[in-house]
């Protein structure tokens, strides 16, 4: 079956400019997350959804980052304002539910370039 | 707080020889532990899991790993390592009640020689 897309799998962009990156889930997949993957920090947790709504979004750099979720499915994360050190590979993953034994499956990911 | 510990960012074998990842971990409440893989320009591969039942827990491709509570760790290893093993490793922990979010490690490249 159709696993985790990412779409694009490459953005570069100008210094300030706004970026929308999207992920399909999973079909059936409540959860859905975002993760930042950079040379300097490593792989880290942006935001968690279940269904539409956010219950945990600590791992979000600034205000500068937001995302939402629609219809339980798609989700778009958009930077605005875009820094050099929002440079960095954008991993979605998505899984049934909760409880924490249920795996996560990720997607390609999107590597965002800001110059 | 929880944290992930991988010892040793690049780890280089012999093919056929013993491959041997190092994860120690620190969790306040029962963790839940995974191994990752990621090959170049692709996503993450879950290898295996641990969730509280057997402390061994065996994986796809010839890998294991065994929970070892007392020394906070969480070992990576493969008998006999294969050229496609050439990879990059995540550790990664979560914990019930925290929304299954994944804290990961810094990851260890395995590069396999012939």
């Amino acid at each position: 079956g159709a696993g985790v897309s990412q779409s694009p799998s490459n953005k570069v962009t100008e210094k300030g400019k706004d970026v929308e990156l999207r992920c399909d889930p999973i079909s059936g997949h409540t959860a859905l997350y975002w993760y930042r993957q950079s040379l300097g920090q490593g792989l880290e947790f942006l935001i968690y959804f279940q269904g539409n709504s956010a219950p945990d979004k600590s791992g979000l750099p600034s205000d500068r980052f937001s995302a939402e979720r629609t219809g339980g499915s798609v989700s778009t994360l958009t930077i605005q304002r875009t820094q050099q050190e929002d440079s960095a590979v954008y991993l979605c993953a998505s899984s049934l539910r909760e409880p924490s034994s249920y795996e996560q499956y990720f997607g390609p990911g999107t590597r965002l370039t800001v110059t | 707080a929880q944290s992930v510990t991988q010892l040793g960012s690049h780890v280089s074998v012999s093919e056929g020889a013993l491959v041997l990842l190092r994860c120690n971990y620190s969790s306040s409440v029962p963790p839940y532990l995974f191994w990752y893989v990621q090959y170049p320009n692709q996503g993450l591969q879950l290898l295996l899991k641990y969730t509280s039942a057997a402390t061994l827990v065996k994986g796809i491709n010839g890998f294991e790993a065994e929970f070892k509570k007392s020394e906070t760790s969480f070992h990576l290893t493969k008998p006999s390592a294969h050229m496609s093993d050439a990879a990059e490793y995540f550790c990664a922990v979560s914990f019930s009640g925290g929304y299954n979010k994944l804290i990961f490690g810094a990851g260890t490249r395995l590069a396999v020689h012939s």
